[in-house]
Parts: structure tokens; sequence; C-alpha cells
């Protein structure tokens, strides 16, 4: 079975903060690692797929770090908006696969105050 | 990205009643689909993989008999909830990869049994 852990599991920030979360996940069998942002009464938005230790990708002020021999990822979000206030979930292909059988963590509630 | 369209949105269905859930992939061919459920507080549990042309493959302790999946187009899969229970109210969410290694998601269905 794999487990996929977020943490925090909710974060409230004031705008303009720097803010960051964690996702850990097995190390042996390790095939890829996603990230999606989640809001409400909307799809999970994709925000990166990562593969390789040491990876490390950016998307506007949000970006992500990948270690896969010990097992964690780490998304970061530089000055903090209100319309970042969002989900982020982070899931791993089952079985070590990469065909979208995905085990999700339990996410990590993100609020940013104006 | 790919678009992915779940229907409904929202659900309220009177106990012993039966429940069709749709999930399209609208500007590409999926081959397979995969539903997740949700429940309260936790994350994204994956219920089965849906084959076009062919059964369903199902989690452990997913009950195939109550959750039927249907995947009779290379565009739509559907998921019905049998003879739905107050237990079953959940929320339901699809996904379908359009290529190795990324899925997208439809919107989701909060499903209430009363």
């Amino acid at each position: 079975i794999l487990n996929v852990e977020q943490s925090p599991q909710s974060l409230h920030v004031q705008e303009g903060d720097s803010t960051n979360f964690t996702c850990s996940f097995p190390s042996s069998n390790f095939y890829a690692l996603h990230w999606y942002r989640w809001e409400t009464a909307k799809s999970p938005e994709a925000l990166f797929v990562m593969t390789l230790n040491g990876d490390e990708k950016k998307k506007g002020r949000i970006s992500a770090t990948l270690n896969t021999k010990e097992g964690y990822s780490y998304l970061y979000i530089k000055g903090s908006q209100p319309e970042d206030s969002a989900t982020y979930l982070c899931a791993s292909p089952a079985g070590g696969t990469s065909y979208g059988k995905l085990t999700f963590g339990q996410g990590t509630i993100l609020t940013v105050h104006p | 990205g790919a678009v992915v369209s779940q229907h409904p949105s929202r659900v309220i269905c009177k106990s012993g009643t039966s429940v069709k859930i749709e999930c399209r992939s609208l500007d590409f061919q999926a081959t397979t689909m995969f539903w997740y459920r949700q429940f309260p507080k936790k994350s994204l549990m994956l219920m089965a993989t849906s084959n076009e042309g062919s059964k369903a493959t199902y989690e452990q302790g997913v009950e195939k008999d109550k959750f039927l999946i249907n995947h009779a187009s290379l565009t739509l899969s559907t998921l019905t909830v049998t003879s739905a229970h107050p237990e079953d109210s959940s929320f339901y969410i699809c996904s379908a990869p359009d290529r190795p290694g990324q899925a997208f998601f439809g919107q989701g269905t909060r499903l209430t049994v009363v």
C-alpha cells in the first residue's frame, strides 16, 4: 500500500507572505509525484509532474522540489495572494506506473487573508 | 490542457434509488478512466479503473454490484450507485489521462442520499 502524507493539514497566511508545505511518499519503487491545486467547485488543476531526484519546477510564483531518496517534495508559494487560496494535493502513481492511477495525500488547505 | 466534464455536480436522491454519474473527456479519447471517492476530511480514494469495452477493475473493498461502471465509448464512463443508502453519500470524482503521466479531473459530484 502506498502512503502519501501531506502536512500541514491547513495553513493560514497573510497576503504577501511566502509559504511552503510538504508531501512525503515511500522512496522505494518511486515513479512520479504530482501536485494539484483544487479550488472549491472546480476540477483539480495539475501544477507539476515531477520524476527526477533533485527536480525543481516553477510556474509563476509557485515552485516545487523533489527528493526521491528521502521521499519528500516541497511546494513553495512566493508572495501569496488571496487567489492562491485552495487545497493543494500531491499524489503518486500506485504500483510504480505512470498511467493515471493515483494515490493522494490528504491535501493542505491554504487560506490567504487579504 | 485536456478537459474532462462530470455531471451532475450535485445530486440528492432518496434511499433505495439509483444514481448515475457521467464522466466525459471532451477533447481527447480515454480508453481508461478512474473513479475516486472522498470521505469527509480524507484524501481521494481510488474506487475503480474504468476500461473502454471491457469490465472495470475495482479496488479492494469496493462493491462492484453497488458501484456499476460502464465505459461504452472512448469519451464516456458512467458510475451508477445502485440502491443508494445514506452511507453512500460522498464526493465522487473521475479522472482521465490524455497521455501517460498526466491525469485530468472532472469537477466532481456531491451525492447526498436522504
